[in-house]
């Protein structure tokens, strides 16, 4: 069965420093990846997207950024956090042959 | 561009059923969503309609699906504890080549009473 993996659970950052939040997914091939960050505990807003190994795709202009260096890793970043970049970050996979899409445990990020 | 909408709060005694109600504007989406968070964790896919049915039902859920509306309705039956959480809502034009992307609607919170 297919699984999704998020870490870390938990990270605290002061303003300015680097971050990176990395996902992967056991169980399947060649998935559609995202990245969504949600603001306190309300509605969801999509970050990126990716098709594939090195597409990505940046759903709003931010101080964030997204890689995708294997099939089924995917890596958010930054090189200065903002306070405003605080919140819960989500990763989700789904395959192209179906429109489930599933969610991992989350990363729950404080700028401080 | 899309936007879907949801009431913020419900309230609901246990043994009640619930309605989660949602809106969207999006006439081209062709998946609907519902999914649940409970508190500290991801969201948990519970259901989903394509656009083409009226009505989906698995065990408790019952999805209402009023496209000529686009209206989208949850009903959980005999309510239990356990299903307080927050519900989203969640819709898709389901185009493979655009990755699928979801809109999602501001969540429900539903507080169920003993």
């Amino acid at each position: 069965s297919q699984t999704i993996h998020q870490w870390p659970a938990t990270l605290v950052q002061p303003v300015g420093s680097p971050l990176s939040l990395e996902c992967t997914v056991e169980g399947t091939s060649n998935p559609n990846l995202y990245w969504y960050r949600q603001a306190a505990g309300r509605g969801l807003q999509l970050l990126f997207y990716s098709v594939g190994i090195g597409q990505i795709s940046s759903e709003v202009p931010q101080n964030l950024s997204a890689s995708r260096p294997q099939d089924r890793q995917f890596i958010l970043s930054s090189k200065k956090l903002l306070l405003s970049d605080s919140g819960f970050y989500l990763c989700a996979w789904s395959v192209s042959r179906t429109y489930e899409q599933y969610f991992g445990p989350g990363t729950r990020l404080t700028v401080t | 561009g899309e936007d879907v909408e949801q009431s913020l709060f419900l309230s609901v005694r246990e043994g009640d059923s619930s309605v989660i109600n949602c809106t969207y504007t999006d006439s081209s989406s062709t998946y609907l969503y519902w999914y649940k968070q409970e508190p500290g964790a991801g969201l948990q896919l519970l259901t989903y309609i394509f656009s083409n049915m009226d009505m989906k039902q698995d065990q408790r859920l019952t999805v209402l699906l009023n496209k000529k509306d686009k209206h989208l309705s949850l009903r959980i039956a005999d309510t239990q504890t356990g299903d307080s959480a927050i519900y989203f809502c969640a819709e898709s034009g389901g185009t493979k080549a655009a990755g699928n992307k979801l809109t999602f609607g501001g969540g429900t919170r539903v507080l169920v009473k003993p």
